[in-house]
């Protein structure tokens, strides 16, 4: 199984709202990725988590929160959303982080409009 | 961290070969060239990495220049299915390695 899932596919939400992302994995990775990609443009890295621990933050606001409960889940909590934060939100694991060579798996994203 | 510049489009006729190129002139002694592609509504999908030496799997080739300022992929048999904005990035590694996307080149594929 070399399956990244993420749920839901589609989140229409308005901006007092309170709603989580969702991402498993079951190939035993170690490290695991939230990426933001608006229209058009290329995917920008928001967190990494390593051995469950959060090891980058790329001052991303705190109205995005991370969350990974065990090495097979990762959940993004969003409070408070602006329209701006409309994009697609992807998650990737990896087998740990920071090697060189290391390969990533995507899953399709969840589309994302803050209304 | 290493700049890389792509073309942001190219263009090819199905089961021709396509050659895509990437200039990568920063890049340290260390560091990996690796490809991803993104199809249309899809999250991106790893294509090959390598380091000095020429790599094949089977999807791709991967040919590095012999100074390694450059790189080029090579798509043998171009199939509507190859259509998708490729990225080429450079992978250094170490605890704040991040892998980090370009603006890719967007390839369509012509019937």
């Amino acid at each position: 199984d070399t399956e990244v899932t993420q749920t839901p596919k589609h989140l229409v939400m308005g901006m007092t709202n309170k709603k989580s992302l969702k991402c498993e994995q079951h190939m035993g990775h170690r490290a695991m990725y939230w990426y933001k990609q608006k229209a058009k443009k290329p995917p920008e890295l928001m967190f990494v988590y390593s051995y469950e621990k959060l090891s980058i933050n790329e001052s991303v606001p705190s109205r995005f929160s991370p969350e990974c409960p065990n090495s097979s889940l990762l959940n993004l909590h969003l409070h408070a959303l602006q329209p701006e934060d409309s994009a697609l939100y992807l998650c990737a694991s990896s087998q740990v982080q920071g090697a060189a060579n290391e390969k990533l798996f995507f899953g399709s994203g969840t589309q994302l409009s803050v209304l | 961290d290493a700049k890389t510049t792509q073309p942001n489009s190219m263009e090819s006729n199905e089961e021709e070969p396509v050659h895509l190129p990437c200039n990568h002139s920063t890049i340290s002694g260390t560091d990996y060239i690796h490809w991803y592609r993104q199809l249309p509504s899809q999250g991106p999908e790893y294509v090959i990495h390598g380091l000095t030496s020429n790599v094949n799997n089977r999807m791709a080739s991967l040919a590095i220049a012999e100074d390694r300022k450059s790189s080029t992929l090579i798509l043998h048999r171009a199939t509507l299915r190859d259509a998708a904005v490729y990225y080429c990035t450079p992978g250094s590694g170490g605890s704040n390695y991040k892998l980090t996307f370009g603006k890719g080149t967007l390839l369509t594929v012509n019937p």
